[in-house]
């Protein structure tokens, strides 16, 4: 399995929802991490994950909350959004942090309304 | 903290043509430089990388140089075909693990 697996594709959700994010890898991959991508923009980093333990927190606001269960899960709890945060959330993996390409999943939408 | 630039935003080249990509960064400590291609509505995919202690890398039609001096690195791809359409994200790793991208070109192709 070469793959990072993100569910759902497709998220709308209010501002008084609360939701959560789901990606997964079966790579063996010890660093994850969340990214998020505005349109005709590059991804910005959110978060880093590395062994299961947060190691980057890219100033991110607290109505976003990872989690990594365990080295092939890591989540994303959104709470209280805002429309802004509408964007393409994406979820990567690499073998460890040290100076490896990322194998990134596939997306989800989320568009807050 | 690491900055990079890169360049040209937009490219159209024809079907057979070369295309070339440049970027540049701040931070002289960044050692690790991927390039990533994200065709519309899919996810950014690593393409080639290259290592702050090698000048040149290949992989078929495609080739990156890094130039640690300068501070650019480049990718070049030869003998373009319409499915090389796509925008492409250079990347500079400042220190394992948080790589700080570039822009992005949006590659266009005419057959």
């Amino acid at each position: 399995d070469t793959e990072v697996t993100q569910t759902p594709k497709h998220l709308v959700m209010g501002m008084t929802n609360k939701k959560s994010l789901k990606c997964e890898q079966h790579m063996g991959h010890r660093a994850m991490y969340w990214y998020k991508q505005k349109a005709k923009k590059p991804p910005e980093l959110m978060f880093v994950y590395s062994y299961e333990k947060l190691s980057i927190n890219e100033s991110v606001p607290s109505r976003f909350s990872p989690e990594c269960p365990n080295s092939s899960l890591l989540n994303l709890h959104l709470h209280a959004l805002q429309p802004e945060d509408s964007a393409l959330y994406l979820c990567a993996s690499s073998p460890t942090r040290t100076n490896y390409g990322y194998t990134f999943g596939s997306g989800t939408r989320l568009t807050v309304v | 903290g690491e900055n990079v630039e890169q360049h040209p935003s937009t490219l159209s080249v024809q079907e057979g043509d070369s295309a070339v990509i440049k970027c540049t960064y701040s931070d002289s400590a960044s050692n690790y430089f991927p390039w990533y291609k994200q065709e519309l509505g899919k996810r950014p995919q690593l393409i080639i990388d290259i290592r702050s202690n090698v000048g040149e890398k290949k992989d078929q039609r495609i080739a990156v140089t890094l130039n640690k001096t300068a501070k650019h690195f480049s990718l070049h791809i030869t003998e373009t075909q319409p499915e090389d359409s796509a925008v492409y994200f250079c990347a500079a790793s400042i220190w394992a693990g948080k790589s700080t991208f570039g822009d992005g070109t949006t590659l266009t192709v005419k057959p």
